[in-house]
């Protein structure tokens, strides 16, 4: 069983850039959720993906998208980027609807956005 | 709105001592609250849910409504216990969202 896997693990953009993070999804899961964490503070979410579309969406603006691929894995995109998006993003995949939704998330390592 | 409080940032025992960590959420609705744990070099990892009503590495952590709180507890800490602990509502049906607080880092002296 092959767990999420994200990239890249580093990377380092300036004010305005944009930036692509992208994610696996464990083995078998349909669904992926992204979440933000900035330093000392808990993960907060981005929004998720199932079947391709966004399903729910947390408090971050429009120039955070997202997108699902058949194949399950997910692309985070953040354009514009300002210096308080410096942050961890964790990308998270569970399996959504039949006896196997046990509620469970599993977590990537992240990738560790700096904007300077 | 949703919200998860955990108010101690750090908590330090020694092993064999009994450890709880807070946790108190508001929500509206019925709500459906986690445990995950991250180990040092690992990642985030679920530790138990309250739905499930089991006792996890010693731990075990119950749903109490009249006081909007899922303390996580273990009568005898051990070293290996050390990590970083948040708690977590899911509230609405996506299991995907889900409303962390900010974490508690236990440290298990021996």
């Amino acid at each position: 069983e092959t767990g999420v896997t994200q990239s890249p693990t580093h990377l380092i953009k300036t004010r305005g850039q944009q930036v692509t993070l992208r994610c696996s999804s464990q083995s078998g899961h349909n669904t992926v959720s992204w979440y933000q964490q900035a330093l000392g503070q808990g993960p907060q979410f981005i929004f998720q993906y199932y079947r391709e579309e966004e399903n729910g969406r947390g408090n971050f603006p429009p120039r955070f998208s997202g997108l699902q691929f058949p194949n399950y894995s997910s692309e985070l995109n953040v354009n514009a980027l300002e210096l308080d998006d410096s942050a961890l993003y964790l990308c998270a995949s569970s399996l959504a609807g039949g006896a196997g939704n046990t509620g469970e998330l599993f977590f990537g390592e992240g990738s560790r956005l700096t904007v300077l | 709105a949703q919200r998860v409080t955990q108010p101690e940032k750090l908590l330090s025992v020694f092993k064999g001592a009994p450890v709880e960590l807070k946790c108190n959420y508001s929500y509206s609705g019925s709500p459906e609250l986690f445990w995950y744990v991250q180990y040092s070099r690992q990642r985030l990892q679920l530790l138990l849910r309250h739905i499930s009503r089991e006792s996890i590495k010693g731990f075990t952590a119950d749903l109490n409504k009249g006081e909007t709180s899922f303390h996580l507890k273990k009568p005898f800490a051990q070293e290996e216990d050390s990590a970083m602990y948040y708690c977590a509502l899911k509230g609405g049906t996506s299991y995907g969202k889900l409303t962390f607080g900010q974490g508690t880092i236990l440290t298990v002296h021996p």
